[in-house]
C-alpha cells in the first residue's frame, strides 16, 4: 500500500532562516511526488511536482524541493523564509501506474518567526 | 482560466439531514477527486469520477455518494448526517492527460453538523 509520511507535525523558522520540511514516501515504481501548501480557511494550492528529470524541482513562491529515490524523500525547501509562508504544508505521491488517487501525508504546519 | 469551484462554501446541518456539494471543475478537465479533511483523520480521499464514472472510491460508507455530469461538474451527496461528518470538504480537478497529472483544488466547502 502507498504511504506518505510527514515526520514533523510543526516546523518553526525564523524569517531569513532557510527551511526544510520533510517527507518520505513509500509505493512502487517510480511515483509522481506533489507539494502542497493550505492557508487557513482556504482549498490546497499546487506549489511543485516531482515527475521525471532533475532531482531538484524548482515551484512557486521560491519553494524547490529535492527528490532522493535511494531515501525515497521529497523534501520541500525554501533558502530564506518568510512569515507569509506560515501555513500547513502537505506532501502527496501518486504511482504511475493506472488510475490511482493521490495518497496525502498528515501534513506540517511551517510557523515562521519574525 | 478560472480556478474549481464549489458551493456553498459554508453549511450548517442537524444529525439525520442529509446535503449536497457542488464542484465546477477548471475548463477541460475531465477528472473530479473529493476529500475529506478533518483536524484529527487528515485529508481522506472520498471518491474520483473520470467522463460521468467512477473511477476509484475510497474507504468511506455508503451514505457518502457522488455523480458527475457531462459537462465534469460533479456533487456529492451525504445522507443521514452525523456529527462526525463536520468537515472541510475539498474538490480537485485534473485534466488527466500525461504529463498533466496536478490536482488543482478548490477553496473547500465547510460542513458543519450540529
Amino acid at each position: 500500500a502507498q504511504s506518505v509520511a510527514q515526520p514533523e507535525d510543526q516546523v518553526n523558522v525564523a524569517e531569513g532562516n532557510p527551511l526544510t520540511v520533510k517527507c518520505t514516501y513509500s509505493v512502487s515504481g517510480n511515483p509522481y511526488l506533489f507539494w502542497y501548501v493550505q492557508y487557513p480557511n482556504r482549498g490546497l494550492q499546487f506549489l511543485l511536482k516531482y515527475i521525471t528529470g532533475d532531482n531538484l524541482v524548482k515551484g512557486s513562491y521560491g519553494f524547490e524541493a529535492e527528490f532522493n529515490k535511494s531515501q525515497t524523500s521529497f523534501h520541500l525547501k525554501k533558502p530564506s523564509a518568510l512569515v507569509s509562508d506560515s501555513a500547513l504544508y502537505f506532501c502527496a505521491v501518486r504511482p504511475r501506474s493506472g488510475n490511482t488517487p493521490l495518497v496525502f501525508g498528515k501534513g506540517t504546519r511551517l510557523s515562521v518567526i519574525a | 482560466k478560472a480556478g474549481v469551484t464549489q458551493t456553498p462554501r459554508y453549511l450548517i446541518k442537524t444529525r439525520g439531514q442529509q446535503v449536497t456539494l457542488s464542484c465546477s471543475p477548471i475548463s477541460g478537465h475531465r477528472s473530479v477527486s473529493w476529500y475529506q479533511q478533518t483536524p484529527g483523520q487528515g485529508l481522506q480521499f472520498l471518491f474520483e469520477y473520470f467522463s460521468e464514472t467512477q473511477r476509484n472510491k475510497g474507504n468511506f460508507p455508503g451514505r457518502f455518494s457522488g455523480r458527475q455530469f457531462s459537462n465534469s461538474r460533479s456533487e456529492m451527496n451525504v445522507s443521514t448526517l452525523e456529527l462526525g461528518d463536520s468537515a472541510l470538504y475539498l474538490c480537485a480537478s485534473s485534466s488527466d492527460r500525461v504529463g498533466q497529472e496536478t490536482q488543482y483544488f478548490g477553496p473547500g466547502t465547510r460542513l458543519l453538523v450540529l
